[in-house]
């Protein structure tokens, strides 16, 4: 079946640059998420990306899509204390049903000041 | 973006009881949303798709007698956990389904989630 892989853990320093990376399997994703869990809440979707696009920059964040070697990452610039949680990548192998996407177990980002 | 509520946020029962979790979208309308358990330190577990005036889809291994979906309204969801028991212990998360424009957004929204504790 699916698989989405990511690495379990990141720290980094308070104004530095984090990069999440995240692959996958299915190459009939259409759609790709990003979502950020803070401690005992549900996930808020941070922004996602078709399958026809390379890159898409929101504010402080830069999504990059390798189609060829299915690799997404998720770049947070000037990285805050309050960007500390888990962020899960996701993949949606068709446009019709965002629900049975596949997520990654997680990466707890870890903002040092 | 879209609001889901999902309540309660934590409930503590007794072993032997049910315990009903309600997730609604409160300024849109959600033919499809979804039912998920988050074990701790892990990735989501889909558990069922919740479609509006049908019976819900089980995801393979998951108990439709234990976990009883109902999806009345275009806005409403609920799971109801039967006969709880600790190992029913979990994060329970809900998210409706956007479907715009076809290509346009296939987007889900989550709940807050519910923490269950079974004694």
């Amino acid at each position: 079946g699916e698989d989405v892989e990511q690495s379990l853990f990141l720290s980094v320093r308070e104004g530095d640059s984090s990069v999440i990376n995240c692959t996958y399997t299915d190459s009939s994703s259409t759609y790709l998420y990003w979502y950020k869990q803070e401690p005992g809440a549900g996930l808020q979707l941070l922004t996602y990306i078709f399958s026809n696009m390379d890159m898409k920059q929101d504010q402080r964040l830069t999504v990059l899509l390798n189609k060829k070697d299915k690799h997404l990452s998720l770049r947070i610039a000037d990285t805050q204390t309050g960007d500390s949680a888990i962020y899960f990548c996701a993949e949606s192998p068709n446009n019709t049903n965002a629900g049975k996407s596949t997520f990654g177990d997680g990466t707890t980002l870890t903002v040092k000041p | 973006g879209a609001v889901v509520s999902q309540h309660p946020s934590r409930v503590i029962c007794k072993s032997g009881t049910s315990v009903k979790i309600e997730c609604r979208s409160l300024d849109f309308q959600a033919t499809t949303m979804f039912w998920y358990r988050q074990f701790p330190k892990k990735s989501l577990m889909l558990m069922a798709t919740s479609n509006e005036g049908s019976k819900a889809t089980y995801e393979q291994g998951v108990e439709k007698d234990k976990f009883l979906i109902n999806h009345a309204s275009l806005t409403l969801s609920t799971l109801t956990v039967t006969s709880a028991h600790p190992e029913d212990s979990s994060f329970y998360i809900c998210s409706a389904h956007i479907l715009s424009g076809g290509l346009a957004k296939n987007i889900q929204y989550f709940g807050a989630g519910t923490r269950l504790s079974v004694l």
